[in-house]
């Protein structure tokens, strides 16, 4: 079936430093969302990225499709205390009928 | 701020019972899903809907059911509940797109932690 890993599952960074995610898929994907998750919160959309090879920005966080189509990742520039939380892509399957999770990194921020 | 609610927010229930997890959206989305989230760990898609009267199984979905008489409704359903339920139930909704394949962000609700004793 359909799997979705992210790398690492666990980040803990010093404020300031810089964090960054992967996301890889078994299969190719038709697009990728992001999402963040506050603990004790729900899901929050971050972005979608739909062509190959796409980059986008968002303030300090940039993301990335790959070329092929089965991996991403998100990079954040000096992190701050708000950053904390679990990052999740969701890739969208070639059916194109659901989302995939991925398990998700969790991020810790040090002051 | 999304207009999605879940109810309850928590439960306590015993083996054997059962329960419906009620959802509803006020945005006029078209799709929406139903997924189990156990703590840090990824969501899976339980069930999942295009719109009215449709309704579709994600890779989760055994021993749970729902129905969409509504747009705005889409409740869940566990027939017998068992220990092994204890989860957390994540509702979300979205657009279905212009073209049927331009997904748009998923909105999630705040979630009802269930546990089965």
């Amino acid at each position: 079936g359909q799997q979705v890993m992210q790398i690492p599952q666990y980040q803990h960074v010093q404020e300031g430093e810089d964090f960054t995610t992967y996301c890889n898929s078994s299969t190719t994907l038709s697009n990728i969302q992001w999402y963040k998750q506050r603990p004790g919160g729900h899901p929050v959309f971050l972005i979608q990225l739909v062509k190959s090879g796409e980059v986008k920005k968002q303030k300090r966080l940039t993301f990335q499709f790959g070329e092929a189509k089965k991996n991403s990742s998100l990079h954040i520039t000096a992190t701050q205390t708000t950053d904390v939380g679990t990052y999740f892509c969701a890739g969208l399957g070639s059916a194109g009928n659901q989302f995939y999770f991925g398990t998700g990194t969790s991020l810790t921020v040090i002051p | 701020e999304a207009d999605i609610y879940q109810t309850p927010r928590y439960l306590v229930i015993g083996t054997g019972k059962k329960i419906t997890l009620e959802c509803s959206q006020t945005m006029g989305h078209d799709k929406m899903y139903w997924y189990q989230q156990d703590p840090g760990m990824e969501l899976h898609l339980i069930h999942y809907s295009y719109g009215v009267n449709s309704t579709e199984k994600g890779d989760l979905s055994s021993e749970s059911t729902v129905s969409r008489i509504r747009t705005e409704h889409f409740p869940l359903t566990l027939e017998s509940a068992r220990p092994s339920h204890t989860s957390q139930y994540l509702c979300a909704s979205s657009h279905l797109g212009t073209s049927g394949n331009s997904y748009n962000e998923q909105f999630f609700g705040p979630g009802t932690r269930l546990t089965v004793l």
